[in-house]
C-alpha cells in the first residue's frame, strides 16, 4: 500500500529565510500526482503545488518549489523569502494515476518567527 | 477559479438530532466529491467518495447508515450526520474533483454535539 511520510512534526524559520519540508512516499506505481498542500488557522485547505510523475522538471509556485527526486521518492518543498502568512500546517499527499483518493503525510506545522 | 464552499461553517446541536452539511462547487461541474474527518492536530481522513447520480463509497469503519451523502447533482453533495452523539463532534472537510488529478477543498464545518 501507497504511504506518505513527513518526519518533520514541526518546522521554524526565521521571516525573510528559507524553509525546507521533507516528504517521501513508498509506491510501486510510475505514473502519479505529488501534492502539497496548506491549512492555516482557519482550516482551509489550500493547494500550494502540484507534481506530475512523468515530469521531471520541478514544479514552481511563485515563492513554492519543489524538489522532486523520483528515484529516491523524495518530494521536499521550499519556500522562499518565507512570510508570516506562511505559517500553517503543510501536508503532502499522493494521488495514483488511476485513482481519485489521495493519501495524506502527517502534516508539518510551519513557524515563522519574526 | 475551483472555488468550493461548505455550509454552515460551524454548528452546534442536541445529542440525537441529525445535521445536514452542504458542499458546492462554485466555478466548475464536480462528477466526484470527497468527505473527510479531521480531528485535531491530525491529517484528513477519508470518510467516503460521493458520485453525482450514484451512491456514495465509504470507507472501512465508517458507518453508511450514520452519515448519509447525497450528490444529487454536479455541484452538490451533501453530508447527513443522523442521530448525533458527542463523540461525532469534529471537523468536517468536503473536496470536489477538479480535472482528473486535483481536489479543491471547502472551509470546513466544525460541528459540536451536546
Amino acid at each position: 500500500a501507497q504511504t506518505v511520510t513527513q518526519s518533520q512534526p514541526e518546522m521554524s524559520v526565521q521571516e525573510a529565510e528559507t524553509v525546507t519540508l521533507s516528504c517521501t512516499y513508498d509506491t510501486s506505481e510510475s505514473d502519479y500526482y505529488l501534492f502539497w498542500y496548506k491549512q492555516p488557522p482557519s482550516r482551509q485547505m489550500i493547494l500550494v503545488i502540484r507534481q506530475e510523475a512523468y515530469k521531471q522538471q520541478n514544479a514552481t509556485e511563485n515563492r513554492f518549489s519543489v524538489n522532486f527526486q523520483k528515484a529516491a521518492k523524495s518530494f521536499s518543498l521550499k519556500i522562499s523569502d518565507s512570510q508570516l502568512g506562511d505559517a500553517a500546517m503543510y501536508f503532502c499527499a499522493y494521488k495514483e494515476d488511476s485513482n481519485y483518493q489521495l493519501i495524506w503525510g502527517a502534516g508539518t506545522k510551519l513557524i515563522i518567527k519574526p | 477559479g475551483a472555488v468550493v464552499s461548505q455550509h454552515p461553517s460551524r454548528v452546534i446541536c442536541k445529542s440525537g438530532t441529525s445535521v445536514k452539511i452542504e458542499c458546492r462547487s462554485l466555478d466548475f461541474q464536480a462528477t466526484t466529491m470527497f468527505w473527510y474527518r479531521q480531528f485535531p492536530k491530525k491529517s484528513l481522513m477519508l470518510m467516503a467518495t460521493s458520485n453525482e447520480g450514484s451512491k456514495a463509497t465509504y470507507e472501512q469503519g465508517v458507518e453508511k447508515d450514520k452519515f448519509l451523502i447525497n450528490h444529487a447533482s454536479l455541484t452538490l453533495s451533501t453530508l447527513t450526520v443522523t442521530s448525533a452523539h458527542p463523540e461525532d463532534s469534529s471537523f468536517y472537510i468536503c473536496s470536489a474533483r477538479a480535472g482528473e488529478e486535483t481536489q479543491y477543498f471547502g472551509p470546513g464545518t466544525r460541528l459540536l454535539v451536546l
